[in-house]
C-alpha cells in the first residue's frame, strides 16, 4: 500500500524567505512521486515530478525538490518566495497502477 | 490547445436528486480519474478507468456511478445515495502513471 504525509497543513513564511514544504512516502515498490499546486477554485497544476535517475528534480515557478529514499521523503524547496506563491500544494505518490494517492495539502501563506 | 474541460463549474441541486458532471479531455489519454475534495482532506478518489468500456472504484465510490463509452468523456453521477454531496469535484487524466495526471478546473457541486 502507498501513502503520503504532509508536515504542516499551513505554512506561513515571509517574501524573499526559502519556503519548506514537507513531503513523506511509503511505498513497497519504487515510486513515481508528484507535486502539484492549486489556486483558490481551480485545479491542480503539476510543479515537477520524480519518476527516475537524478534525485533533485527542477519545476516550474523555481520550486525544486529533492527525493531521498533513505528518509523516504520528497520536500519541496524554493529560495526566494514570491508572493504569488500561495496557494495550496499537494504531494502525491504512485507506483505501478494508475492510481495516484495525494496528501492533505500544505497551505502556503507569503507574508510581505 | 489540449486539456480537460470540466462542466460546469458551479452546480446548484435539491436534496434527493442525481446530478451529472461532465469531464472532456482531448489529450488522448487512456486513463481518467474522479476525485472528491473536501477542506482539510486532501483528493480522495472516487473512480478510475484505464480504458474504454472499463472502470474502476477507488476509495469512496458508494452514492457515485461513472461510464467510460468513449476515451474522450469520462462522466460522473452524484446520485441521492450520496450522504453528503456537497464537494468540490476534480477529473484528471494521464497517459501513465509516470508522466503525472492533468487536472480539469474542478466543478463545486452545493446541495441543498
Amino acid at each position: 500500500a502507498q501513502s503520503v504525509t504532509q508536515l504542516g497543513s499551513h505554512v506561513s513564511v515571509s517574501e524573499g524567505a526559502l519556503v519548506l514544504l514537507r513531503c513523506n512516502y511509503s511505498s513497497s515498490v519504487p515510486p513515481y512521486l508528484f507535486w502539484y499546486v492549486q489556486y483558490p477554485n481551480q485545479g491542480l497544476q503539476l510543479l515537477l515530478k520524480y519518476t527516475t535517475g537524478a534525485t533533485l528534480v527542477k519545476g516550474i515557478n523555481g520550486f525544486e525538490a529533492e527525493f531521498k529514499k533513505s528518509e523516504t521523503s520528497f520536500h519541496l524547496t524554493k529560495p526566494s518566495a514570491h508572493m504569488s506563491d500561495a496557494a495550496e500544494y499537494f504531494c502525491a505518490v504512485s507506483a505501478s497502477t494508475y492510481k495516484y494517492i495525494f496528501g492533505t495539502g500544505t497551505r502556503l501563506k507569503v507574508l510581505a | 490547445d489540449g486539456g480537460i474541460t470540466q462542466s460546469p463549474k458551479y452546480l446548484f441541486r435539491k436534496e434527493g436528486q442525481n446530478v451529472t458532471l461532465s469531464c472532456e479531455q482531448n489529450l488522448n489519454h487512456d486513463a481518467m480519474y474522479w476525485y472528491r475534495q473536501d477542506p482539510g482532506q486532501g483528493l480522495r478518489l472516487i473512480y478510475y478507468s484505464q480504458i474504454v468500456n472499463d472502470f474502476q472504484k477507488g476509495d469512496i465510490a458508494e452514492g457515485y456511478s461513472v461510464s467510460r463509452e468513449k476515451k474522450e468523456s469520462f462522466p460522473l453521477t452524484v446520485t441521492s445515495a450520496q450522504k453528503n454531496p456537497t464537494a468540490f469535484y476534480l477529473c484528471a487524466s494521464s497517459i501513465e502513471v509516470a508522466t503525472a495526471a492533468f487536472f480539469g478546473q474542478g466543478t463545486r457541486l452545493t446541495v441543498v
